[in-house]
């Protein structure tokens, strides 16, 4: 099993839309978790933490599920340069003490006028 | 602007070349990392620099050999690299526990 599991799409969805992302991770010792955003052949960037509570920026809301281990990420009113792929991340301390990453393969967004 | 760079951007090179990435970053971070990144495969942790000291190294193998000089500069030196190499090569930096800034990456090419 994967240890960080994400639907790789693509998801075509019209603007204005609401689209909702998914992903699991196999390991319970994550400590935090992340979605990411990749612009085509760019670099990733950090879209928003996720956090136990659930948490909003604006359109974009993440959960995160610790006993399900799932997280996911709802946008709403969806918007052109919206388009991208969402890379899920998972953060664990590795057994040197420093700061581990697994991505997921990325679920890939396009939203069409 | 992330404050981490990457150079060069683009690089092609023939197997039985020596090239070196190098990437730098201005964020007064103390850990860089570098992933590979290939089509349609999840990034893959490469190796750990924190504070200056390689902690992880993903059975990766040795034609790839990183650098860190300081806390501000991290290379990989390549040499004798297979096709299947080709990819793109991520930096990355971060301040312990929190969240990681990615360099425009490498764009590989091995001939």
């Amino acid at each position: 099993r994967k240890e960080v599991e994400q639907d790789p799409g693509p998801f075509n969805v019209p603007e204005g839309a609401t689209v909702a992302f998914n992903c699991t991770y196999s390991n319970s010792a994550s400590q935090s978790f992340f979605w990411y955003r990749q612009d085509c052949r760019k670099e990733p960037k950090l879209l928003m933490s996720v956090y136990s509570s659930g948490n909003e920026d604006g359109r974009f809301t993440a959960q995160l599920n610790r006993a399900s281990q799932y997280i996911s990420l709802l946008i709403r009113d969806s918007k052109l340069s919206d388009s991208a792929t969402y890379l899920c991340v998972v953060n664990r301390r590795s057994n040197f003490g420093n700061e581990k990453l697994t991505f997921g393969t990325g679920t890939r967004l396009t939203i069409i006028p | 602007e992330t404050g981490v760079t990457q150079t060069p951007r683009h690089l092609v090179m023939g197997m039985t070349n020596k090239k070196s990435l190098k990437c730098e970053q201005h964020l007064g971070h103390n850990a860089m990392y570098w992933y590979k990144q290939s089509a349609k495969k999840p990034l893959e942790l490469m190796f750990v620099y924190s504070l200056e000291e390689r902690v992880e190294n993903n059975s990766v193998p040795s034609r790839f050999s990183p650098e860190c000089p300081n806390s501000s500069h991290l290379f990989l030196h390549l040499h004798t690299l297979q096709p299947e190499d080709s990819a793109l090569y991520l930096c990355a930096s971060s301040l312990q526990g929190h969240e990681q800034f990615f360099g425009p990456g490498t764009r590989l090419t091995v001939l």
